[in-house]
Parts: structure tokens; sequence; C-alpha cells
């Protein structure tokens, strides 16, 4: 089985920095993706991990340790429109679906 | 591109009442998937397609939800009697290829009220 834990909420002030992290725990490994989703909208890419270290966008950046079932998105020089949901996704066991979790509730205050 | 379309956008119904939901990936996306969100949720994993092929069923989806992609291309998801427990957020997704890099992009969703 797979278990995706994040935090519920985080709150931080424009132009600070927010680390987002997620544990998860997969029977095998395919990659994890941070997807990001404002309310009531679709959610958008933001990266992908397979190897561990950093993959690092812009103001995005997101970590993996496979060894540890651990990954985090950092997010740079906060702005207003960051304030969404920050969704951790590992690929299941075969493949062939992502497997969400919960999602972190971002908000970003001036 | 227009992207991934879903049709309807909302949708209300009465309990007993049959659904059918509409996704139109982006052209020649040959993966298809099918999601179910819930109010505080991540998005949960309901079925895949590659290209026609149903190749995938979450044990979320009951006798009752069936879906089909018959050209490999739109792909459509009923529900037949309709509980309140279905009421939902339903997402579409497609992506290219077979790599696992490839990411998947989603659709607006059909939200789904069961009176």
């Amino acid at each position: 089985g797979q278990n995706i834990d994040q935090p519920t909420e985080m709150t931080a002030t424009e132009g600070a920095i927010v680390q987002i992290n997620c544990t998860y725990q997969t029977s095998g490994f395919n990659g994890l993706f941070w997807y990001q989703q404002h309310a009531g909208e679709a959610p958008t890419f933001l990266s992908y991990n397979v190897l561990d270290g950093l993959e690092e966008k812009g103001r995005f950046s997101s970590f993996l340790s496979r060894s540890k079932g651990y990954s985090y998105l950092l997010l740079k020089e906060l702005q207003m429109k960051d304030s969404a949901s920050y969704l951790c996704a590992p690929w299941n066991q075969a493949g062939t679906a992502l497997i969400f979790g919960k999602g972190t509730t971002l908000s970003v205050s001036s | 591109d227009t992207g991934v379309s879903q049709d309807p956008r909302h949708k209300i119904t009465k309990r007993g009442q049959n659904v059918t939901f509409r996704c139109d990936p982006i052209s020649e996306h040959n993966r298809l998937y099918w999601y179910r969100q819930t109010l505080g949720q991540g998005p949960e994993f309901l079925t895949y397609f590659q290209n026609e092929a149903q190749l995938e069923k979450s044990r979320l989806l009951s006798d009752r939800f069936s879906a089909e992609r018959p050209k490999g291309s739109f792909s459509t998801l009923e529900i037949q009697r309709t509980e309140q427990g279905d009421s939902a957020m339903y997402l579409c997704a497609s992506s290219q290829g077979t790599a696992h890099y490839n990411e998947q992009f989603f659709g607006p969703g059909t939200r789904l009220t069961v009176l």
C-alpha cells in the first residue's frame, strides 16, 4: 500500500521562503510529482523528482530522498498568488497512477 | 491546443439517477486518467486508459461506475444509480507517452452534486 503525509496547513508572508514536507511509503518507487491547486481549479504541474537531490525551477525547488521516503517543495520569494494547495504525488507501485496526498494549504499574507 | 476539457462543468442530480461525464484530452495524448476529489482531500485515482484500453481500475470504482474511451480519444465516465456519497469533483487528466516523468495535465473537472 501507499501512505502520503503532508502538513494540512501552513502560513507565510510575502517575500518569505517556505518548505512543504512530504513523507511517503510506497511498495516501489517510480518518481514523485508536486502539483499546485488553487481553490476550485484543476491541479497544475510544478515539479518531478525520481533521483535523489534537488530540482530547481525558478522560485520553486523540489528535493527527494528515496532512502528516507521524503520530499519537500521549497517556495522562495513568496507572492500572494502562491496561496494554494500543494499536492505531493508519488506513482503507485505499477507506475500506472499517481497517489495524491491530502495536500498542504498555504496561505500567504502581506 | 486548448488543453484538457470536461463537460459538463457542473451537474446536479437526484439520488438514483444516472449521469455521464465527458473528457476530451490533449490531442495525441495516449494516456487518460479519471480521478475523484472531495473537499479537503487530494485527487483519488479511479481508472486509467492507454489509448482505448482500460488498463487499471481502482477498488473505489464500484460496479455502478463505468468508463470508456472508444476510439482512444475522448472518454466518458458514467455513474449509475447515483448516491449522495458520489458528490465530488471528477477530474480527468491526460499525458503523452509511457515515461514516468511525463506530467499529467488536468482538466477543470466536473462538479457533481447528488441531492
